[in-house]
């Protein structure tokens, strides 16, 4: 049959806002969790990423916040700009499997000038 | 410090040949994993290597293997290939691919097949 893509979450904002970027995750045993940027023609680049015995951390102009009772994720960049305009992945371990890191479906920032 | 370099960057082939693609990873960086990209499926784990041996496997077909070397380069081997494997092939890798240590990919290899 037919297969048919993902329809990513789309989200735009303007040049110097804040954005938020959701992500749900799956698996109760996860505990340890990252976010990648991807721009188009690259590989995911990592962001910043939290462990389960954190309910916040921060870097430079992103924040990632982890509410593990709803299992949920954000990503939170301040004063965005042109440059952030990618695709956002959330990435979850899984618990103790080697190597393998499993991916949310991905958020489409776009920012305008 | 260098990061994860894939080669080739493009290929094209067709249904029924069989592929071999690179992926080097970072200096000291001892585990590589390799993921297949889709617009359908988006980012799925395909296996994950360590000091010469795969510790871990994703849901793909035997047709899909792979192999690390003792200087960590990885390699991994598409056979009897069909469309549905057009596809980003990424490696990542990290210290020691344990849970808890963020693993860092290379640009991929684009994968066609015609």
């Amino acid at each position: 049959g037919e297969s048919v893509g993902l329809h990513l979450p789309t989200l735009s904002v303007q040049e110097g806002d804040n954005s938020i970027i959701n992500c749900a995750y799956s698996n109760s045993a996860s505990d340890y969790f990252i976010w990648y940027k991807q721009e188009s023609g690259k590989g995911p680049q990592f962001i910043i990423d939290i462990r389960s015995n954190m309910d916040k951390r921060q870097g430079q102009r992103v924040t990632v916040l982890l509410n593990k009772t709803v299992k949920h994720l954000s990503l939170q960049i301040a004063a965005t700009q042109p440059g952030d305009s990618a695709v956002y992945f959330c990435a979850e371990n899984g618990g103790t499997s080697y190597g393998k890191l499993t991916f949310g479906q991905g958020t489409i920032l776009t920012v305008h000038p | 410090k260098a990061g994860v370099t894939q080669t080739p960057r493009y290929l094209i082939k067709t249904r029924g040949q069989q592929v071999t693609l690179s992926c080097s990873p970072i200096s000291g960086h001892r585990s590589v994993s390799w993921y297949q990209q889709t617009p359908g499926q988006g980012l799925q784990f395909l296996f994950e290597y360590f000091s010469e041996t795969q510790r871990n496997k994703g849901n793909f077909p035997g047709r899909f293997s792979g192999r690390q070397f003792s200087n960590s380069r990885s390699e991994m081997n598409v056979s009897t290939l069909e469309l549905g494997d057009s596809a980003l092939y990424l490696c990542a890798s990290s210290l020691e691919g344990s849970g808890n240590q963020p693993q860092h990919f290379g640009d991929g290899t684009r994968l066609s097949i015609l």
